[in-house]
C-alpha cells in the first residue's frame, strides 16, 4: 500500500478550464515531485518542491504551477487546459535525497 | 534526441524463459540509474537500482555500462506476474527523474 495518496483518481474537464490536483505524502517526506504521463509514454518531470520551495522545473509552461504545504500535502494547478493536457498525473515524494521516490497512484485527467 | 531511449517491445515470452532488454541514455553526467515497473494504469514502482558493478535481485539482473551509456535488465525464469512495462530511469541532478517510454513484457502460460 502506497504512502502517497492522490485525489481525485479521475477527472474530466473542458478545454480552457482550470484544475487542481492534490497529493498527500507521508510525514517527513520533504521532497515532492510531479510528473505527467501521456498514453504510451514515460512520465515527464513537471517540477519539484523541497520544504515548500520550488527547486526544479521541467519543460512545462507557466500555466502549470504548484504548492507544497507544511503538512506534507501538495497541489498541482493547471490553468487554461488544453486537449494535450489529458494524461496521468503522478506525485512522487521522498524523505531525503538518499531514499528513492514513492509514487502515488495518480490522477487521470481527461480534457474534452 | 530523447534523454532515455528504450526498445518499446513488446517482448512476448513463455513462462520460464529468459528475457533481456536495454535502454540508452544521452547525458554522460547521469549519476543514478533505476528500473521501475509499471502495471497497466497503475503508478511506477521501483524494481531495483542499478550499480556500476552490476547487481542482482532474485531473478532480476541489472547491468550498467557507463562508457557506452546503456543499462540492461535481464529476467530469468519468467513468471506470469512479470508481465508489465519496465521503465528505465536516469537521475542526473538529484531531483529530476528522466524516464524512458518503457519496454512492455508479456509472459504467456
Amino acid at each position: 500500500e502506497t504512502g502517497v495518496t492522490q485525489s481525485p483518481t479521475h477527472l474530466i474537464k473542458t478545454r480552457g478550464q482550470q484544475v487542481t490536483l492534490r497529493c498527500s505524502s507521508q510525514s517527513g517526506h520533504n521532497t515532492v515531485s510531479w510528473y505527467q504521463q501521456a498514453l504510451g509514454q514515460g512520465p515527464q518531470f513537471i517540477f519539484q518542491y523541497y520544504r515548500e520551495e520550488e527547486n526544479g522545473r521541467g519543460n512545462f509552461p507557466p500555466r502549470f504551477s504548484g504548492l507544497q504545504f507544511p503538512n506534507y500535502s501538495s497541489e498541482l494547478n493547471v490553468n487554461a487546459l488544453e486537449l494535450d493536457d489529458s494524461a496521468l498525473y503522478l506525485c512522487a515524494s521522498r524523505p531525503d535525497r538518499i531514499y528513492g521516490y514513492t509514487f502515488g497512484s495518480g490522477t487521470r485527467l481527461t480534457v474534452v | 534526441r530523447k534523454e532515455v531511449e528504450q526498445d518499446p517491445g513488446p517482448f512476448n515470452v513463455p513462462e520460464g524463459a529468459t528475457v533481456a532488454f536495454n535502454c540508452t541514455y544521452s547525458n554522460s553526467a547521469s549519476q543514478s540509474f533505476f528500473w521501475y515497473r509499471q502495471d497497466c494504469r497503475k503508478e511506477p514502482k521501483l524494481l531495483m537500482s542499478v550499480y556500476s558493478s552490476g547487481n542482482e535481485d532474485g531473478r532480476f539482473t541489472a547491468q550498467l555500462n557507463r562508457a557506452s551509456q546503456y543499462i540492461s535488465l535481464l529476467i530469468r525464469d519468467s513468471k506470469l506476474s512479470d508481465s508489465a512495462t519496465y521503465l528505465c530511469v536516469v537521475n542526473r541532478d538529484d531531483y529530476k527523474l528522466s524516464f524512458g517510454a518503457g519496454t512492455t513484457v508479456t509472459v504467456r502460460a
